[in-house]
């Protein structure tokens, strides 16, 4: 069935040192992988996403990476800052009859310490 | 700010009763989605309305309903309440046209916190 593995659950990182969350799906017709991030008491934000034709994407600090042959994909943030605490959340994104479905994983608490 | 507004912020109810949430989309998307999410859980998918019409269920209680109105705006009827009800319930909001160039891309609102006592 269609299924997001995530890992690790939690991460602890000094400030300054880089951070990787990996993700694993089931469903190989997935085709949009996006992440997000979600502070203390507020709403997941989509911080990051990559489609199924690309194997990586930039933006600042933040990076995400694509398998498809391996079904992996992974979020690396480099020169982690205490405000980057949080829980992350990978998902995959399966089209069926004319919709979309988020699938999502467990999600990884990450604490940056000063 | 994601466009998403939900209302109320918090909730605060008995064991028994019901409860109404609502959720305003992005302006021009179509499609909304109830997520449940439970103290130090993940997010639970309930149920998705596209242009008025159910869409899409997930792990939806026969005690929850949902209805997207013509506005587009959607409610989420929690009835029956439960101490396991107690959560955060989010909802998301999408353009979902299915066309080229639209992948699901999901923008969250920031959500209810009901307590049930």
């Amino acid at each position: 069935g269609e299924n997001v593995e995530q890992h690790p659950s939690t991460l602890s990182v000094q400030e300054g040192d880089s951070a990787v969350i990996k993700c694993t799906y089931s469903d190989s017709a997935s085709n949009y992988f996006p992440w997000y991030k979600q502070e203390l008491g507020k709403g997941p934000q989509l911080i990051i996403d990559i489609r199924s034709n690309v194997g990586e994407k930039k933006d600042q600090r933040i990076a995400v990476t694509l398998n498809k042959t391996a079904k992996h994909f992974s979020l690396h943030i480099t020169e982690t800052q205490p405000e980057d605490s949080a829980v992350y959340f990978c998902a995959a994104s399966i089209r069926k009859d004319s919709s979309y479905k988020l699938i999502f994983g467990s999600g990884t608490r990450l604490l940056v310490r000063p | 700010d994601s466009g998403v507004t939900q209302t109320p912020k918090h909730l605060i109810t008995a064991t028994g009763q019901r409860v109404t949430l609502r959720c305003s989309p992005r302006s021009g998307d179509l499609s909304v989605y109830w997520y449940q999410q439970s103290l130090d859980q993940g997010l639970q998918f309930l149920i998705q309305y596209y242009n008025g019409e159910e869409r899409a269920k997930g792990n939806i209680l026969e005690r929850f309903s949902a209805q997207q109105f013509p506005d587009l705006h959607s409610e989420l009827n929690l009835s029956s309440l439960e101490l396991g009800d107690s959560a955060l319930y989010f909802c998301a909001s999408s353009v979902e046209n299915g066309g080229q160039g639209s992948f699901g891309e999901q923008f969250f609102g920031p959500g209810t916190r009901l307590t049930v006592l």
